[in-house]
């Protein structure tokens, strides 16, 4: 069975601070790791990862894939308030789905 | 305005009473899927397609249905046979085909028990 792991669970940190968010994963067939964002109702996509070492960014996000050691990381540096949110990580597997894991919420105190 | 529409946001639903959840894609893509989500957690695959007039069970299909007999829409029935219906639900679409699924969300439906 396909499994996925966030940690921490909850996280709470100050404006400018910098966080990184941790994804492990054991999946069969591993095709691609995706990480999005959900605010209040739908989640937004923000990463697909699948080569290792090969780091994606888009402004203050970054991320990277680390295949051999089953895991992904998720840094925002400077963070904002705009940043509180949860933050999902979900593996593609075999047959194109994807697995969950429970996420991370973050909230950006002022 | 392409996009995923989910209606209604919030749905009550009574005892012994089948409720319908509906899913309108006008991206074109082939692959749909409804999720649920409870407080606190991840997203639990319900049911996907991944073309017109075909559709699996996912991890927790038990209590649910669903139909797929046009492209751009996937409805999902919650039935009297799933006890516990209260959740968050989230549907979504790909391009699907085999190539890389990126899932696009649409804003849910709150579903609660009177």
């Amino acid at each position: 069975e396909d499994k996925v792991v966030q940690s921490p669970l909850s996280l709470v940190v100050h404006e400018g601070d910098t966080v990184t968010l941790n994804c492990s994963y054991e999946v069969t067939n591993f095709r691609s790791l995706l990480w999005y964002k959900q605010e209040k109702k739908a989640p937004t996509f923000l990463f697909m990862l699948t080569s290792s070492g090969i780091e994606k960014k888009s402004g203050r996000l970054s991320s990277i894939l680390d295949k051999k050691e089953l895991f992904s990381i998720l840094n925002i540096t400077a963070t904002q308030t705009g940043d509180s949110a949860v933050y999902l990580c979900a593996v593609e597997g075999a047959g194109n789905m994807l697995t969950f894991g429970g996420g991370t919420r973050l909230m950006v105190k002022p | 305005d392409g996009g995923i529409t989910q209606s209604p946001k919030y749905l009550f639903r009574k005892e012994g009473q089948n409720v319908t959840l509906s899913c309108e894609q006008n991206l074109n893509h082939d692959a749909m899927y409804w999720y649920r989500q409870d407080p606190g957690q991840g997203l639990r695959l319900i049911y996907y397609s991944q073309i017109v007039n075909d559709f699996q069970k996912g991890d927790i299909a038990e209590g649910y249905s669903v139909s797929r007999e046009k492209k751009e829409s996937f409805p999902l029935t919650v039935t009297s046979a799933q006890k516990n219906p209260t959740a968050f639900y989230l549907c979504a679409s790909s391009i699907g085909g085999g190539l890389q699924n990126i899932q696009y969300f649409g804003a849910g439906t709150r579903l609660s028990v009177l």
